[in-house]
């Protein structure tokens, strides 16, 4: 099976713009969720996503926001982008319940000038 | 609120020496408790996760819920472990909602 796909691996944005990132899931897969990675914050929840709906929601301000399409692709928008936004953005998918061991895809590189 | 320590950051032990990677947990209830590892230029993949009880590349790890605590251990270390090993915790069974520590970088030196 093909592993998760992120699309745009890099990307460079200045303040005040907005971006889109897409995640596909591994086939089959119905959950997506999304980590955001910065070397101070580590690993942090953002989202996740289960059949189109949003499941569960992490600490993060309303410019963060995602969907879930019919065929399980992921989206995340960012809207009026920070510095301190710059950061990895890495996608993952998973089964839905009860399984819920979670593959990775590489990450989307943002970086916010 | 929930929380996951790895008091250490870089961990360097020789080859076929004992590691134990520590991960210690805040949480009222009952987590399920995983590590990832990340090994260069790879992804972050799933090492094991406490409800599975596997032992996976050598490793194990046990879920002692006096101490709030789930370290990773594995007898002797080979060069192949050096890597970034995360420990990660959910507070809803089955959900993906994860909570990471900051990670510990593990080195076998040869």
């Amino acid at each position: 099976k093909a592993g998760v796909t992120q699309t745009p691996r890099y990307l460079i944005k200045t303040r005040g713009q907005q971006v889109t990132l897409s995640c596909s899931p591994i086939s089959g897969h119905r959950s997506v969720s999304w980590y955001q990675q910065t070397p101070g914050q580590g690993l942090q929840f953002l989202f996740e996503y289960f059949s189109e709906t949003q499941r569960n929601k992490g600490n993060f301000p309303g410019r963060f926001s995602g969907r879930q399409f019919s065929n399980s692709r992921s989206e995340m928008n960012v809207s009026t982008l920070e510095l301190g936004d710059s950061a990895l953005y890495l996608c993952a998918s998973s089964p839905g319940p009860p399984d819920n061991e979670q593959f990775f895809g590489p990450g989307t590189r943002l970086t916010v000038l | 609120a929930q929380r996951v320590t790895q008091p250490e950051k870089l961990l360097s032990v020789f080859k076929g020496a004992p590691v134990e990677l520590k991960c210690n947990y805040s949480y009222s209830g009952s987590p399920e408790l995983f590590w990832y590892v990340q090994y260069s230029r790879q992804r972050l993949q799933l090492l094991l996760r406490h409800i599975s009880r596997e032992s996976i590349k050598g490793f194990t790890a046990d879920l002692n819920k006096g101490e709030t605590s789930f370290h990773l251990k594995k007898p002797f270390a080979q060069e192949e472990d050096s890597a970034m090993y995360y420990c990660a915790l959910s507070i809803q069974t089955g959900a993906n909602n994860l909570f990471f520590g900051t990670g510990t970088r593990l080195t076998v030196i040869p």
